[in-house]
Parts: C-alpha cells; structure tokens; sequence
C-alpha cells in the first residue's frame, strides 16, 4: 500500500507570512496531484508534477516534486485569507486501474 | 457545467436504516469511485468503476454496495447504516482508468445516530 503523509497537519498564520506544505512517502509515485478543498466543496486539482525535480508555480504557490518522486512540497508567499483551506497531495496507484492514495491533508488558516 | 452532482447534501439515519447516495457525471468519463473523509484521514476510497458494468473494492468497502450500470450515474448502498459510517461522503470521477485529474462532486454529509 502506497502511503502519502502530510506534514504539518493544521497551520495557522498570519496574512504576509510564507509558509511550506510537506507530502512524504516511502513509494515512488510516477505523479503526484495537489487539491485544495474549501469548506462544504469538494477538493479541485491545483497541479501535477510528473518529473522528478519538476517546479511548478502557479501565482504565489510553488510546487515541488523531489528527485526521487517520493515527495512533493507547496510553499506560498505572502499567504492571503483566501488561501483558507485543506491542502491535500495524492498520486497515483500502479496497475490496470491507477487509483488515487491521498494524503492525510494539511489544513491552513490565514488571519488578517 | 454540472460536472459531478451528488445527492442529497446532507442526510441523517438511525442505525440499521438504509439509503443510496446518487452520483452522477456529465463529462462522459469512465472512471467514477466514492471517497469518505474523516477528520484527519484525509481521503479513503471505498468503491471504484472503470466503466458501465464493472465495479471494484477501494480501501474501506466493508458496509457499502456500488453498481455502474451507465457511465453517467454510480450509485452507493448504505445496507444497514452504523454510527461509524458517519462521515463526509464524496464522488469523483476521471478520463481514462484513474489516477488522473479526479472532478469531486460537492459532498454528502452523513450522520448516522
């Protein structure tokens, strides 16, 4: 069973501060997925990082996939209340049907 | 654009009753799969679908029944609801086998009491 672990597990802030978001495991995944899930929603894909050292930004939030693609990690800048939410990493089983395992969720609170 | 609807938003059930959670998409993917979410447990899958007709066991299916039979809808069977099937229940489904983008439907809170 492939096992994603996310640390920290809540995170509360202050608008202005950075912060980073961490998505580990002891498998390799060929992808990994990040989601945002807002209160009463459902979580809605942010980026997916396919190569190992792979970059992504999208705005103020950087991704990063690790050389390995044994983990993954989110950092924003300058966090702003709308960043509110529960930050979830998943990626993809192997076999015929490539299931997703996600992670435990990070749950982030920015305050004015 | 629809998407991924889910009904009912919210639901409570006394122990032992049954219900059906309805999901259905409009995206014309094959894979569908049902999820619940309990506070710090992230995301379990209970039940998956890579098309009309075939169904699978996730990783918590114990308690719960799934049928496909179109690609749009894929129903899940609460057979006689525990106090520990109370959760958050959420539908997904994704282009191709799975382990794609997954498209989340809003959700259904279960309370079962």
């Amino acid at each position: 069973t492939q096992l994603l672990e996310q640390s920290p597990q809540f995170l509360s802030i202050q608008e202005g501060e950075n912060l980073t978001v961490y998505c580990n495991s002891s498998s390799v995944f060929s992808s990994l997925q990040w989601y945002r899930q807002e209160p009463g929603e459902g979580p809605v894909l942010l980026v997916t990082v396919v190569t190992g050292g792979e970059v992504k930004k999208l705005k103020r939030l950087t991704f990063q996939f690790g050389d390995a693609r044994k983990d993954s990690s989110l950092h924003i800048t300058a966090a702003q209340p709308g960043d509110t939410g529960l930050y979830l990493c998943a990626g993809p089983s192997t076999g015929t049907a490539s299931k997703l395992t996600f992670g435990t969720g990070t749950r982030l609170q920015v305050t004015l | 654009n629809a998407g991924v609807t889910q009904t009912p938003k919210f639901q409570v059930l006394k122990t032992g009753q049954s219900m059906t959670l309805q999901c259905a998409q409009d995206m014309n993917h094959e894979y569908m799969s049902w999820y619940r979410q309990d506070p710090g447990m992230g995301l379990r899958l209970i039940h998956y679908s890579v098309g009309a007709g075939i169904t699978d066991q996730g990783e918590v299916p114990n308690g719960y029944n799934v049928s496909r039979s179109t690609t749009e809808d894929f129903p899940l069977r609460l057979l006689s609801a525990a106090p520990s099937q109370t959760s958050v229940y959420f539908c997904a489904s994704s282009y191709g086998t799975g382990g794609r983008e997954a498209f989340f439907g809003q959700g259904t809170r279960l309370t079962v009491v």
